[in-house]
Protein backbone atom coordinates (compact mmCIF):
# COMPACT_ATOMS: atom_id res chain seq x y z
CA UNK A 1 0.00 0.00 0.00
CA UNK A 2 0.96 3.42 -0.22
CA UNK A 3 3.40 4.60 3.07
CA UNK A 4 2.67 7.95 4.26
CA UNK A 5 4.52 9.60 6.66
CA UNK A 6 4.35 12.63 8.82
CA UNK A 7 6.72 14.74 10.78
CA UNK A 8 7.53 15.91 12.92
CA UNK A 9 5.91 13.34 15.35
CA UNK A 10 5.49 15.65 18.53
CA UNK A 11 5.56 19.82 18.46
CA UNK A 12 4.35 21.69 21.17
CA UNK A 13 4.19 25.55 20.92
CA UNK A 14 3.09 28.77 22.72
CA UNK A 15 -0.22 29.90 22.31
CA UNK A 16 0.02 32.33 19.34
CA UNK A 17 2.90 30.54 17.20
CA UNK A 18 2.60 29.18 14.08
CA UNK A 19 3.54 25.89 12.63
CA UNK A 20 3.98 23.95 9.43
CA UNK A 21 3.34 19.84 9.35
CA UNK A 22 4.38 17.91 6.55
CA UNK A 23 2.61 14.49 5.35
CA UNK A 24 4.84 12.80 2.48
CA UNK A 25 3.32 9.84 0.63
CA UNK A 26 5.14 6.88 -1.59
CA UNK A 27 2.37 7.40 -4.55
CA UNK A 28 0.68 9.80 -6.50
CA UNK A 29 -2.44 9.93 -5.47
CA UNK A 30 -5.52 11.54 -6.06
CA UNK A 31 -7.36 11.91 -2.77
CA UNK A 32 -5.32 13.24 0.94
CA UNK A 33 -7.31 14.45 3.56
CA UNK A 34 -6.22 16.06 6.75
CA UNK A 35 -7.68 15.23 10.44
CA UNK A 36 -7.52 16.80 13.82
CA UNK A 37 -7.88 14.33 16.18
CA UNK A 38 -9.15 15.95 19.51
CA UNK A 39 -8.21 14.78 23.37
CA UNK A 40 -11.84 13.56 22.58
CA UNK A 41 -10.64 10.92 20.81
CA UNK A 42 -12.79 12.80 17.91
CA UNK A 43 -11.92 12.53 14.21
CA UNK A 44 -12.69 15.88 12.36
CA UNK A 45 -12.23 16.72 9.09
CA UNK A 46 -10.15 19.86 8.22
CA UNK A 47 -9.19 19.29 4.55
CA UNK A 48 -10.41 17.30 1.81
CA UNK A 49 -7.02 18.07 -0.91
CA UNK A 50 -5.96 16.27 -3.53
CA UNK A 51 -4.23 19.42 -4.89
CA UNK A 52 -3.64 22.98 -4.43
CA UNK A 53 -4.19 25.03 -1.12
CA UNK A 54 -7.17 25.60 0.92
CA UNK A 55 -7.50 27.75 3.90
CA UNK A 56 -10.28 27.89 6.90
CA UNK A 57 -9.88 30.22 9.14
CA UNK A 58 -6.47 30.01 10.77
CA UNK A 59 -5.79 26.48 9.17
CA UNK A 60 -4.34 25.92 5.50
CA UNK A 61 -3.41 22.99 3.81
CA UNK A 62 -1.31 22.73 0.46
CA UNK A 63 -0.80 19.39 -1.47
CA UNK A 64 1.73 19.31 -4.23
CA UNK A 65 0.50 16.01 -5.82
CA UNK A 66 3.26 15.83 -8.55
CA UNK A 67 6.22 15.77 -5.66
CA UNK A 68 3.86 13.76 -3.20
CA UNK A 69 3.58 15.67 -0.13
CA UNK A 70 0.92 18.05 1.31
CA UNK A 71 1.79 20.71 4.48
CA UNK A 72 -0.87 21.96 7.05
CA UNK A 73 0.11 25.21 8.34
CA UNK A 74 -1.51 26.47 11.72
CA UNK A 75 -1.46 29.79 12.33
CA UNK A 76 -1.84 31.64 15.67
CA UNK A 77 -2.09 28.81 17.31
CA UNK A 78 -4.80 28.15 20.08
CA UNK A 79 -4.74 25.90 22.80
CA UNK A 80 -7.71 24.24 21.30
CA UNK A 81 -5.62 23.40 18.35
CA UNK A 82 -4.09 20.52 20.46
CA UNK A 83 -4.77 16.81 19.53
CA UNK A 84 -2.96 14.96 17.10
CA UNK A 85 -3.24 15.59 13.23
CA UNK A 86 -3.13 12.85 10.77
CA UNK A 87 -2.92 13.00 7.17
CA UNK A 88 -4.63 10.02 5.30
CA UNK A 89 -4.78 9.37 1.23
CA UNK A 90 -7.96 7.46 0.24
CA UNK A 91 -9.07 7.25 4.36
CA UNK A 92 -7.31 4.01 4.14
CA UNK A 93 -3.60 4.83 4.64
CA UNK A 94 -3.05 6.80 7.72
CA UNK A 95 0.21 8.47 8.92
CA UNK A 96 1.53 7.97 12.33
CA UNK A 97 0.38 11.40 13.05
CA UNK A 98 2.17 14.74 14.27
CA UNK A 99 0.69 15.30 18.20
CA UNK A 100 0.36 19.02 19.02
CA UNK A 101 0.68 20.30 22.07
CA UNK A 102 -0.53 24.41 22.43
CA UNK A 103 0.60 26.18 26.07
CA UNK A 104 -0.85 29.27 27.49
CA UNK B 1 -26.87 19.12 9.75
CA UNK B 2 -24.59 16.69 7.56
CA UNK B 3 -23.02 13.94 9.98
CA UNK B 4 -22.54 10.04 10.92
CA UNK B 5 -23.59 8.66 14.23
CA UNK B 6 -22.67 6.19 16.07
CA UNK B 7 -24.18 4.13 19.30
CA UNK B 8 -22.58 3.65 22.00
CA UNK B 9 -20.01 5.97 22.38
CA UNK B 10 -18.97 4.42 25.58
CA UNK B 11 -19.56 0.34 26.13
CA UNK B 12 -17.55 -1.67 28.66
CA UNK B 13 -18.55 -5.62 27.86
CA UNK B 14 -17.87 -9.33 28.83
CA UNK B 15 -15.94 -12.10 26.65
CA UNK B 16 -18.47 -13.55 24.47
CA UNK B 17 -20.81 -11.49 24.96
CA UNK B 18 -22.57 -10.44 21.59
CA UNK B 19 -22.97 -6.60 21.03
CA UNK B 20 -23.36 -4.37 18.41
CA UNK B 21 -22.24 -1.06 17.60
CA UNK B 22 -24.73 0.93 15.60
CA UNK B 23 -23.54 3.52 12.62
CA UNK B 24 -25.81 5.79 10.33
CA UNK B 25 -25.24 9.09 8.22
CA UNK B 26 -27.75 10.89 6.68
CA UNK B 27 -25.70 12.48 3.49
CA UNK B 28 -27.36 9.76 1.58
CA UNK B 29 -23.69 8.14 0.61
CA UNK B 30 -23.03 5.16 -1.13
CA UNK B 31 -19.84 4.22 0.67
CA UNK B 32 -19.73 3.37 4.52
CA UNK B 33 -16.79 1.71 6.44
CA UNK B 34 -15.65 0.72 10.08
CA UNK B 35 -12.25 1.25 11.77
CA UNK B 36 -10.48 0.96 14.70
CA UNK B 37 -7.84 2.57 16.48
CA UNK B 38 -5.15 1.68 18.62
CA UNK B 39 -2.15 2.72 20.21
CA UNK B 40 0.67 2.29 17.86
CA UNK B 41 -1.49 0.91 14.83
CA UNK B 42 -2.94 4.04 13.53
CA UNK B 43 -6.17 3.38 12.05
CA UNK B 44 -7.10 0.15 10.03
CA UNK B 45 -10.15 -0.81 8.27
CA UNK B 46 -12.03 -3.57 9.47
CA UNK B 47 -15.05 -3.85 7.16
CA UNK B 48 -16.41 -1.23 4.08
CA UNK B 49 -19.68 -1.38 1.78
CA UNK B 50 -19.86 0.42 -1.41
CA UNK B 51 -23.75 0.25 -1.49
CA UNK B 52 -26.82 -1.82 0.04
CA UNK B 53 -26.52 -5.48 0.57
CA UNK B 54 -22.18 -5.00 -1.02
CA UNK B 55 -19.59 -5.65 1.82
CA UNK B 56 -16.39 -6.54 2.05
CA UNK B 57 -13.51 -7.17 3.92
CA UNK B 58 -10.76 -4.76 4.97
CA UNK B 59 -7.39 -4.86 6.52
CA UNK B 60 -8.43 -6.52 10.00
CA UNK B 61 -11.97 -8.29 9.64
CA UNK B 62 -11.20 -11.66 12.08
CA UNK B 63 -14.16 -11.32 14.83
CA UNK B 64 -15.98 -8.81 13.45
CA UNK B 65 -19.76 -9.03 10.84
CA UNK B 66 -21.28 -5.96 9.32
CA UNK B 67 -24.58 -5.60 6.93
CA UNK B 68 -25.94 -3.00 4.30
CA UNK B 69 -29.69 -3.32 4.20
CA UNK B 70 -30.15 0.57 4.29
CA UNK B 71 -28.30 2.95 2.61
CA UNK B 72 -27.91 5.20 6.00
CA UNK B 73 -27.44 2.44 8.19
CA UNK B 74 -23.99 0.01 8.58
CA UNK B 75 -23.89 -1.94 12.34
CA UNK B 76 -20.63 -3.20 13.34
CA UNK B 77 -21.30 -6.80 15.16
CA UNK B 78 -19.30 -8.86 17.33
CA UNK B 79 -20.08 -12.33 17.76
CA UNK B 80 -18.49 -13.46 20.36
CA UNK B 81 -16.42 -10.34 21.50
CA UNK B 82 -12.41 -10.96 22.84
CA UNK B 83 -10.27 -8.69 25.14
CA UNK B 84 -8.00 -7.90 21.90
CA UNK B 85 -11.06 -6.06 20.41
CA UNK B 86 -11.14 -3.27 23.07
CA UNK B 87 -9.93 -0.57 20.83
CA UNK B 88 -11.61 2.80 20.00
CA UNK B 89 -14.42 2.00 16.30
CA UNK B 90 -15.03 4.56 14.03
CA UNK B 91 -17.22 4.25 10.93
CA UNK B 92 -16.82 6.40 8.34
CA UNK B 93 -18.88 7.48 4.72
CA UNK B 94 -18.18 8.79 1.56
CA UNK B 95 -19.88 9.72 -1.30
CA UNK B 96 -18.53 8.09 -3.78
CA UNK B 97 -18.95 4.25 -4.45
CA UNK B 98 -15.69 3.33 -3.91
CA UNK B 99 -14.56 5.65 -0.49
CA UNK B 100 -12.19 8.12 -3.23
CA UNK B 101 -13.64 11.10 -2.20
CA UNK B 102 -13.89 12.60 1.12
CA UNK B 103 -14.67 10.72 3.97
CA UNK B 104 -17.01 11.61 6.97
CA UNK B 105 -16.14 10.19 10.46
CA UNK B 106 -18.32 9.40 13.22
CA UNK B 107 -17.67 10.66 17.06
CA UNK B 108 -16.14 6.97 17.30
CA UNK B 109 -17.16 3.92 20.11
CA UNK B 110 -15.15 3.12 22.87
CA UNK B 111 -15.29 -0.70 23.35
CA UNK B 112 -13.78 -2.37 26.33
CA UNK B 113 -13.81 -6.10 26.53
CA UNK B 114 -13.02 -7.86 30.04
Amino acid sequence: GIQVEQSPPDLILQEGANSTLRCNFSDSVNNLQWFHQNPWGQLINLFYIPSGTKQNGRLSATTVATERYSLLYISSSQTTDSGVYFCAVYALNFGKGTSLLVTP
Amino acid sequence: EAQVTQNPRYLITVTGKKLTVTCSQNMNHEYMSWYRQDPGLGLRQIYYSMNVEVTDKGDVPEGYKVSRKEKRNFPLILESPSPNQTSLYFCASSGGPTGEDEQYFGPGTRLTVT
